[in-house]
């Protein structure tokens, strides 16, 4: 019940392309719901984060859409360019599990030029 | 802009080994973290630490696994006797405060044990 699932394992775009990537939860305790960009020996870095409360986010071309019945929230890069190629991981949080952050199994972005 | 880093960035030891991974969160930041991340897998959580205590701990974070913060700088992580198993990057992070913010993650140390 602490999964958070994401798809695809990898995703190919043409610059300007706006891939999507998807991930799904089971425990409806989860509250904070970040996106994490990691780029080849880096650490994950916050991108963008989104609660419950809300069903859209928008950071620049970076736009989590959340649909909290379904339990699903997605990350969308719009107009997608080749610095965008990294790894993508979606994760979850509760407050009753404190600091604990639970990873999706991550989606390799490609944008090619 | 401030940033967690992270010695060495790669570590190899032979099996049965102590290994001591270090990490110097940034400066300001009260609470941090220990994550791993096994070659083609997600991103795990290992254990959390605050006021020089364990907040919470996953059910990786054995007897084999400890933790410490031996000055006002630097995070450790000791890995008792190495298994093959525990080769994986592990990333520190720290965030400010515990709930619904920001953790900064390390760059990594990518543990091989032979």
């Amino acid at each position: 019940q602490q999964q958070v699932k994401q798809s695809p394992q990898s995703l190919i775009v043409q610059k300007g392309g706006i891939p999507i990537i998807n991930c799904a939860y089971e425990n409806t305790a989860f509250d904070y719901f970040p996106w994490y960009q990691q780029f080849p020996g880096k650490g994950p870095a916050l991108l963008i984060a989104i609660r419950p409360d809300v069903s859209e986010k928008k950071e620049g071309r970076f736009t989590i859409s959340f649909n909290k019945s379904a339990k699903q929230f997605s990350l969308h890069i719009m107009d997608s360019q080749p610095g965008d190629s990294a790894t993508y991981f979606c994760a979850a949080r509760t407050e009753t599990s404190g600091s604990r952050l639970t990873f999706g199994e991550g989606t390799q972005l490609t944008v090619n030029p | 802009e401030p940033e967690v880093t992270q010695t060495p960035s790669h570590q190899v030891t032979q099996m049965g080994q102590e290994v001591i991974l270090r990490c110097v969160p940034i400066s300001n930041h009260l609470y941090f973290y220990w994550y791993r991340q096994i070659l083609g897998q997600k991103v795990e959580f290992l254990v959390s630490f605050y006021n020089n205590e364990i907040s919470e701990k996953s059910e990786i974070f054995d007897d084999q696994f400890s933790v410490e913060r031996p000055d006002g700088s630097n995070f450790t992580l000791k890995i008792r006797s190495t298994k093959l198993e525990d080769s994986a990057m592990y990333f520190c992070a720290s965030s400010e405060v515990l709930a619904g913010v920001t953790q900064y993650f390390g760059p990594g140390t990518r543990l091989t044990v032979l």
